[in-house]
């Protein structure tokens, strides 16, 4: 167990819905990443935040938007969803002090029908 | 452009020998590399890490070799066990960030 929690575990929707994937970091991590792993793909970076503020942006589109709340945690809002938004969706926290690991959770399976 | 490149989707090695997966990169700029593990619908685990500064790390069965002149790097497992078998990540950190390959599949054959 990492310490990193999201929720849902699973989600199916429709195209054209909007969706909320929820993340809680370990305990005293400061920065959150978001990822987005397709079928047989390698993780994409979408965006991470550091104690509330976005601190960089990777492929994430523009339908995509992300926030870190007073509390650390985060939720990554897809909408409009198409098709090929269907992906195991991650998150990462990490200490930053530290030039060490992020710990991920155990992800969400968006299925987009 | 994929500044990290792991060439060998899969890899299958017999049980009790060594497993050494290889990852390369193009930009010299980054300061330090991790391994990841990953099991099916897991996240990914964190495994081994090198400093940019360094040329070899161990931990245990594992042992992460770094070439910077090359920009290449290689995770050994010796010996290699059926619990090894998962999607291997290499990944290289700038500034924080961390830019993935698009993984090995280790398969070790009993």
């Amino acid at each position: 167990d990492s310490g990193v929690t999201q929720t849902p575990k699973h989600l199916i929707t429709a195209t054209g819905q909007r969706v909320t994937l929820r993340c809680s970091p370990r305990s005293g991590d400061l920065s959150v990443y978001w990822y987005q792993q397709s079928l047989d793909q390698g993780l994409q970076f979408l965006i991470q935040y550091y104690n509330g503020e976005e601190r960089a942006k990777g492929n994430i589109l523009e339908r995509f938007s992300a926030q870190q709340f007073p509390d650390l945690h985060s939720e990554l809002n897809l909408s409009s969803l198409e098709l090929g938004d269907s992906a195991l969706y991650f998150c990462a926290s990490s200490n930053r002090t530290s030039l060490d690991t992020q710990y991920f959770g155990p992800g969400t399976r968006l299925t987009v029908l | 452009d994929q500044q990290v490149k792991q060439n060998s989707p899969s890899l299958s090695v017999q049980e009790g020998r060594i497993s050494i997966l290889n990852c390369d990169y193009t930009n010299s700029m980054f300061d330090y590399f991790l391994w990841y593990k990953k099991y099916p619908a897991e996240g990914p685990t964190f495994l081994i890490s090198i400093s940019s500064i360094k040329d070899k790390n161990e931990d245990g069965r594992f042992t992460v070799f770094l070439n910077k002149s090359a920009k290449h790097l290689s995770l050994h497992i010796v010996p290699s066990q059926p619990g090894d078998s998962a999607v291997y990540f290499c990944a290289a950190m700038r500034n924080y960030q961390l830019i993935w390959g698009a993984g090995t599949k280790l398969i070790i054959k009993p």
